[in-house]
Order: structure tokens, then sequence, then C-alpha cells
């Protein structure tokens, strides 16, 4: 199941409403994670279940969708989350992640 | 606090072969699915492998038939036992511990920091 993640990277102010799309080449239900990652940092888990916020990710990030498109929204941008986000899809092996979008400051 | 510990990584020639380890510790281990995530510095994430808790196991197909995961309940560790290494084989070799799964998993709750391992002549 290949995942296509847009944009590869976007650019956005602190305070601003950011949108990540993930599609999936085929159905996937609601199997799909999504991980921020640091750089030279391990991925940290932000949503399971394509909408369920992991314990302690603050509530500014919210997922939806199910079967092929889902979304990342990230509220209000602050200046830690300029980083690297991926989506991971878990509906089957080989389990397969998206390219990753990067969040730039503008 | 869960921490997941990964060792093992080298330098090593193509072919050689290299063992990494992820040492386990916070939970009950053998309740738990492990797996294998690696990724090129500056690249994107790939999936290697996944090992259950009754131990049935998962690849990639660009890894199948030269590495293979294991795990030792006793030892709260899992292994990753790599031959044939190539130079498409170097990156940071990250273990990641499954979150709820029914059967299916709710993505990768805890990551270790990675160890390195390069494939070069």
């Amino acid at each position: 199941i290949q995942l296509t993640q847009s944009p590869s990277s976007l650019s956005a102010s602190v305070g601003d409403r950011v949108t990540i799309t993930c599609r999936a080449s085929q159905g996937i239900s609601s199997h799909l994670a999504w991980y921020q990652q640091r750089p030279g940092k391990a991925p940290k888990l932000l949503i399971y279940a394509a909408s369920t916020l992991e314990s302690g990710v603050p509530s500014r990030f919210s997922g939806s969708g199910s079967g092929t498109d889902f979304t990342l929204t990230i509220s209000s941008l602050q200046p830690e989350d300029f980083v690297t986000y991926f989506c991971q899809q878990l509906q089957a092996f080989p389990l397969t992640f998206g390219g990753g979008t990067k969040v730039q400051i503008k | 606090e869960v921490q997941l510990l990964e060792s093992g990584g080298a330098l090593v020639q193509p072919g050689e072969s290299l063992r990494l380890s992820c040492a386990v510790s916070g939970l009950k281990f053998s309740k738990y699915v492990f797996n294998w995530v690696r990724q090129v510095p500056g690249k994107g994430l790939e999936w290697v492998s996944t090992i259950g808790t009754n131990g049935d196991t998962y690849y990639n197909d660009s890894v199948k038939g030269r590495l293979t995961i294991s795990r030792d309940d006793s030892k709260s560790t899992v292994y990753l036992q790599m031959n044939s290494l190539s130079a498409e084989d170097t990156a940071v070799y990250h273990c990641a511990k499954s979150g709820y799964c029914s059967p299916k998993c709710d993505g990768l709750d805890v990551w270790g920091q990675g160890t390195m391992v390069t494939v070069s002549s």
C-alpha cells in the first residue's frame, strides 16, 4: 500500500493553521498514524487510528479521514512545530510510510 | 518509563554481517509487538520488520532473506540479524514498540534513538 503525502514541504507562520494530506493507494480503514520528527531525533507518535490523539500530545494537533484520504491539521502553529511529519499505514504488511512533510518558517 | 536502547551499529564492508540489539525496559516485554524502522539521514522512514508476541515475523521485501528479526523474552531484547549487507542498508536503525494491537496495531508509540549502520568498502 503506497502512501502519497502532500505537500512535501510548506512555509507558514506562527499561529497559522496548516493541513497535511496523506492518500493511500487502497483503502486502509482508519489504520493510519501520524508522527512528528525533529532533526536528529526519533519519530514521535502524534495520532493513531486516524484521529486519536496520543497521550500528552497538544490538542492543536488533530487527524481525520478514513479509507484512502487522511489529514493532519495543526490549528495554530507554535515555534516547536516547524519540523517534519510522516504518515504510516498499519492496515497491512508491508507497513509503509509517507514521504514526509517539512514545515518551515515563512 | 518505557525505554528502548539500540546497540550494535557499526561500519562494515559489503557482504559482511551485523547483529543489532534493542534492550527494552519499563514494561512487560512479552506482551508487546516490536519493529525495526530505518532511515537514511536526511531521508524518509522505511519499515524493516515486525515481530509479534507469538514470534510471528514480517519483513519488507527489500530485506527478506537477508535480515532476521527475533526476540528473547527472558532478556527483554529484540534483535536484528543482518547478513549480506550492501550499501543500500546504510541507515539509522530504530527499534520501536507497537501500541495496542487488536490485531492491527495503533502506531509505533515508543522509539529508541537508533543505531547507525554504515556499509562501505
